[in-house]
């Protein structure tokens, strides 16, 4: 199943412009990480932010995560025609079993930056 | 390339056949998760391995079963397969603190 939904599902912006996609989840997290997969290819990890952590940058990309509202948002700013793919958030479950935490995924966002 | 290799890229294969999806995690991590990428289903994962053991499962049908061997290798085995199996299937490798580095992705196609 589930755990995060993302908003928009599909997003379309001019060159330059700037980026916003929404995430939302259900459960306590340890961290919440953005992916990014151009069609049929492998997922790119972007970002992870951790469950202390308010907002994050890198690079372009900035992420911000409310876990009163159980929520992120991942801002692409100057966005370029290269950025068009799909973006997924993820999150890592609070509870630990000493590895690495399975990953919960959305339904994603199909950004189409036109040039 | 992003140090996880997956073999074979595309498959196709015919409604009750069997098939062994192969993954070599990036050196030195330890965790391989399995997914499941298909349009009505999204992202599904399926199952980790941590150092040989299994770790956690997912929505993972019993037709389906993976290990993990001593080089940290990863098989997954599908079997008795059916059309609706059709999907991208990825392997991931992470490290305990950080993001998950994916594969490129095993086309199936089940006819």
């Amino acid at each position: 199943s589930q755990q995060g939904e993302e908003d928009p599902q599909a997003l379309s912006i001019q060159e330059g412009e700037n980026a916003t996609m929404n995430c939302s989840y259900k459960t306590s997290i340890n961290n919440l990480q953005w992916y990014r997969q151009n069609s049929g290819r492998g997922l790119v990890h972007l970002i992870l932010i951790r469950s202390n952590e308010r907002e994050k940058h890198s690079g372009r990309l900035r992420v911000t995560l409310d876990t009163s509202k159980k929520s992120s948002s991942l801002l692409i700013t100057a966005s370029r025609a290269a950025d068009t793919a799909s973006y997924f958030c993820a999150t890592a479950g609070a509870i630990s079993s000493g590895s690495a935490r399975q990953l919960t995924f959305g339904s994603g966002t199909q950004l189409t930056v036109l040039p | 390339d992003s140090g996880v290799t997956q073999t074979p890229k595309h498959l196709i294969t015919a409604t009750g056949q069997r098939v062994t999806l192969r993954c070599s995690p990036r050196s030195g991590d330890l965790s391989v998760y399995w997914y499941q990428q298909s349009l009505d289903q999204g992202l599904q994962f399926l199952i980790q391995y941590y150092n040989g053991e299994e770790r956690a499962k997912g929505n993972i049908l019993e037709r389906f079963s993976a290990q993990q061997f001593p080089d940290l290798h990863s098989e997954l085995n599908l079997s008795s397969l059916e059309l609706g199996d059709s999907a991208l299937y990825f392997c991931a490798s992470s490290v305990a603190t950080g993001g998950y580095t994916f594969g490129s992705g095993t086309r199936l196609t089940v006819v």
